[in-house]
């Protein structure tokens, strides 16, 4: 399977433990980009990388929240002391290119629920 | 970044067309529509997109009004397997790095 890949598929943790998420792009794709999705909305930009350098974040990435991308290839994406609120689906993209045509290739997402 | 406009949600027979409508009053003369969608538990998958000229691909066409306000994506047979959320989204050269993506119409086929 050469598209993108989440693991995992499903987390569920207590409400203040630490929740890592990875994400593999497609190989040559070196813009990668992780999404927030809550029940019943569109997904909402989270951050992105261009190869290894994260180049923005969006203000819904609070302190608790890291995201890394070692050596431009697969992704991760860290939650510290997880809040209810954090309870979402985590989606990961990846395109080749920066033109504005270029369209984005998701994974299947983390599903998260703190409880 | 321009915004658009889609219906809640729409309902198609099985094997019948389905025009999906989006409104964006705000577009600038750079900016491309793009459409995804999201089967159920899936991230979404890009459908076509375009800047001024009408675009057919295998999976659907997209209209594009003449002034570039709205814009319609058209599935020419509905399957049960379309069944799913549909955004509809501009991008420009601002927001190039991100999607944003509303919430989408939510496209029921009736067998």
């Amino acid at each position: 399977d050469t598209g993108v890949s989440q693991n995992p598929r499903h987390k569920i943790t207590k409400r203040g433990q630490n929740v890592t998420f990875r994400c593999d792009p497609i190989s040559e794709h070196n813009r990668l980009y992780w999404y927030r999705q809550t029940l019943g909305q569109g997904p909402e930009f989270l951050t992105y990388f261009q190869n290894e350098a994260q180049l923005e974040k969006s203000r819904l990435l609070s302190d608790r929240f890291s995201a890394e991308r070692p050596k431009g290839s697969f992704s991760t994406l860290e939650i510290q002391r997880t809040e209810q609120g954090d309870s979402a689906m985590y989606l990961c993209a990846s395109r080749f290119g920066v033109a504005t045509n270029e369209k984005l290739f998701f994974g299947s997402g983390t599903q998260l629920s703190v409880l | 970044d321009a915004k658009t406009t889609q219906p809640n949600s729409m309902e198609s027979n099985e094997e019948e067309p389905v025009h999906l409508p989006c409104n964006h009053s705000t577009i600038s003369g750079t900016d491309y529509i793009h459409w995804y969608r999201q089967l159920p538990s899936q991230g979404p998958e890009y459908v076509i997109h375009g800047l001024t000229s009408n675009v057919n691909n295998r999976m659907a066409s997209l209209a594009i009004a003449e002034d570039r306000k709205s814009s319609t994506l058209i599935l020419h047979r509905a399957t049960l397997r379309d069944a799913a959320v549909y955004y509809c989204i501009l991008t420009d050269q601002t927001g190039a790095n991100n999607l944003f993506f509303g919430t989408g119409t939510r496209l029921t086929v009736i067998p």
